[in-house]
């Protein structure tokens, strides 16, 4: 079984400023590990993805991530918040190659940005 | 566009009627998953198929939930005698299953409402 953990329901902070969305998982795999984002009454979209080569993986609009093995942490980073950041955030898991269980998602980080 | 699509994308319904939601996937992707996500929570895994077969649905949420792909390319998903507590996003997502790991890719959802 795996799961994943996301250590804030909320984050805030202001434009310019580094981003960090925390995120711990547990699978009995070496997993793939997925950040998603979701905008408000948009799909939700790859931001990024690690599935076992290099450990820091960088997404789309300047974020990225570190896969620490040791930790079980996949976090998200940006050195700087611009206000369209603002959105949903899902870290997620899948077995190698999929497996039967689908994705599995954390419950989400709402990412405020301050003016 | 060749994005994931869904229909209808609202659905208002009475408590007790049968629904339907299509989803029409990425043309080259060979699986497809279906997913409910419900206010303030994570998308949660119900289904998938590879092609035309149904590889995996013990988690979807009763027997009043079936899917079907009949042909490899679009899916249904039919909820029976409706209840309140079915109101939420229901996800379709498809992939290209490869050796490279899963990046699944979203439509926009179908939201229902059930009064």
């Amino acid at each position: 079984a795996q799961s994943v953990t996301q250590l804030d329901s909320h984050v805030s902070v202001s434009e310019g400023t580094p981003v960090l969305l925390r995120c711990n998982y547990s699978s009995s795999y070496s997993p793939s590990l997925f950040w998603y984002v979701q905008h408000p009454n948009k799909g939700l979209q790859l931001l990024l993805k690690y599935t076992s080569a290099a450990t820091l993986v960088k997404g789309i609009n300047g974020f990225e991530a570190e896969f620490k093995k040791s930790e079980t942490s996949f976090h998200l980073t940006k050195p700087s918040a611009h206000m369209s950041d603002a959105a949903e955030y899902f870290c997620v898991v899948s077995e190698p190659r999929g497996g039967a269980d689908g994705l599995t998602f954390g419950k989400g980080t709402h990412l405020i940005i301050q003016p | 566009d060749t994005g994931v699509s869904q229909d209808p994308r609202h659905k208002i319904t009475k408590r007790g009627q049968n629904v339907t939601f299509r989803c029409d996937p990425i043309s080259e992707h060979n699986r497809l998953y279906w997913y409910r996500q419900t206010l303030g929570q994570g998308p949660e895994f119900l289904t998938y198929f590879q092609n035309e077969a149904q590889l995996e649905k013990s988690r979807l949420l009763s027997d009043r939930f079936s899917a079907e792909r009949p042909k490899g390319s679009f899916s249904t998903l039919e909820i029976q005698r409706t209840e309140q507590g079915d109101s939420a996003m229901y996800l379709c997502a498809s992939s290209l299953f490869d050796v490279q790991g899963l990046e699944q890719y979203f439509g926009p959802g179908t939201r229902l409402t059930v009064t």
